[in-house]
């Protein structure tokens, strides 16, 4: 399975951007690259996934490198809501048409008041 | 709310026993996957069905089981059960298997506690 890289925790003041990198290496062209988030032990939510191009939705917004090796999301007025662990989400392997998604351990954002 | 529906949301219950965990899926999807959520693990990928098919299976225990059937619905059952089965188990459901491109949506969780 593709690994990805995150901080393990990062701060952020409440009303300001939060900006959380993430390394996916190992991306080929045609794989899309997802974020979730988990708010204590509630069910992971989505929030965006891209391709190659930067992508924006009412969640968030998502750049992605040109050479497709990192990506960046960003909450642009994090609010005590978004305290969260953030999963940066490598391609789905569709290895025998399953589309799993494999977690790692995520960024845990904090925002602050 | 994500429109995938768990329940129980929770459930205690003693070694040995057995228990059925039901999920249903956002109309109009045809996968459900299952994932379980201890603290020293995190995430894992248990199984996935596709419109009433076994599509994939991960870590998933011999112990347990899972089904969807007709109306797209999936039970995951949970037999000869151990204190390391205490965990949160997730059910996700996607409108689509095989394609590259797939948002899974996810339940609110069971929580299981076995004493």
């Amino acid at each position: 399975d593709a690994k990805t890289t995150q901080p393990t925790s990062m701060d952020c003041a409440e009303g300001r951007a939060a900006n959380l990198p993430c390394n996916h290496s190992t991306i080929s062209g045609n794989e899309y690259v997802y974020w979730y988030r988990q708010i204590h032990s509630q069910g992971p939510q989505y929030i965006i996934h891209g391709l190659k191009n930067n992508e924006t939705n009412e969640m968030a917004s998502l750049i992605i490198t040109e050479d497709r090796k990192s990506s960046t999301l960003i909450l642009p007025h994090a609010t005590l809501r978004d305290t969260a662990v953030y999963y940066c989400i490598g391609p789905l392997l569709p290895q025998g048409g399953s589309e799993k998604l494999v977690f790692g351990k995520g960024t845990k954002l904090t925002v602050n008041p | 709310d994500s429109g995938v529906t768990q329940t129980p949301k929770h459930l205690i219950t003693a070694t040995g026993q057995r228990v059925t965990l039901r999920c249903s899926p956002r109309s109009g999807d045809l996968s459900v996957y299952w994932y379980q959520q201890s603290l020293d693990q995190g995430l894992q990928f248990l199984i996935q069905y596709y419109n009433g098919e076994e599509r994939a299976k991960g870590n998933i225990l011999e112990r347990f089981s899972a089904q969807q059937f007709p109306d797209l619905h999936s039970e995951l059952n949970l037999s000869s059960l151990e204190l390391g089965d205490s965990a949160l188990y997730f059910c996700a459901s996607s409108v689509s298997g095989g394609l590259a491109k797939n948002i899974q949506y996810f339940g609110a969780g069971t929580r299981l506690s076995v004493l």
